[in-house]
């Protein structure tokens, strides 16, 4: 495997149900991001981590709960999710955090919420 | 608040024809700009960095152009595998974060 890998790239779930989307980059980063993107609305920052340490957290309801147990490895934990949360998830990691480093982009996993 | 906006939003163009796509920016003190693209159900490419007013970068029929207040992406001779979203992004808004333009959906008809 190369680049950022996110699983699954599809996930329906119903707005009671619990599931995870994880992500892994293969690129030796030390900084991880998810991201939200809607239809005609610019990528969202939910939450980043540096070195396996919380930086971020983009006023993000609960019911989206991050883990990062190592630096090549982020879950999206979900929960009790509205419609509204049905979205592209997007999984981004760069070599440091902070200005200048360009991210690079996992696939996406597209959820829908039902 | 540091807000990047993109234009046109969609751009259709004949293979061949050359034309530009514009991002301009609000931010306190540009740190640089990013372009990327990004294919239908994907994650979005890295195509470019731009950190100072004047700088150039090409990429095969792509040159990114950076002022102090925007940046174009010139497409030259465009093919139909060109056709895709570009997003441009600046850093801003926290240490952390990049903030990024909705983007402009070019379409390259054969």
């Amino acid at each position: 495997e190369t680049g950022v890998t996110q699983t699954p790239r599809h996930l329906v779930m119903g707005m009671t149900n619990k599931k995870s989307l994880k992500c892994e980059q293969h690129l030796g980063h030390n900084a991880m991001y998810w991201y939200k993107q809607s239809a005609k609305k610019p990528l969202e920052l939910m939450f980043v981590y540096s070195l396996e340490e919380r930086v971020e957290n983009n006023s993000v309801p609960s019911r989206f709960s991050p883990e990062c147990p190592n630096s090549s490895h982020l879950f999206l934990h979900l929960h009790t999710l509205q419609p509204e949360d049905s979205a592209l998830y997007l999984c981004a990691s760069s070599q440091e955090m902070g200005h200048g480093y360009e991210q690079y982009f996992g696939p996406g996993t597209r959820l829908t919420v039902t | 608040e540091d807000q990047v906006t993109q234009s046109p939003e969609a751009l259709r163009l004949q293979e061949g024809e050359s034309s530009s796509l514009n991002c301009s920016y609000t931010v306190s003190g540009l740190r640089g700009l990013f372009w990327y693209r990004q294919d239908p159900g994907k994650g979005p490419e890295f195509l470019f960095t731009l950190y100072s007013a004047g700088e150039e970068k090409e990429k095969e029929r792509l040159k990114a152009t950076l002022t102090k207040k925007e940046s174009f992406l010139h497409i030259t001779a465009p093919k139909p595998e060109d056709s895709a979203t570009y997003l441009c992004a600046v850093p801003g808004g926290g240490y952390q974060k990049v903030t990024f333009g909705i983007g402009t959906k070019l379409q390259v008809i054969p």
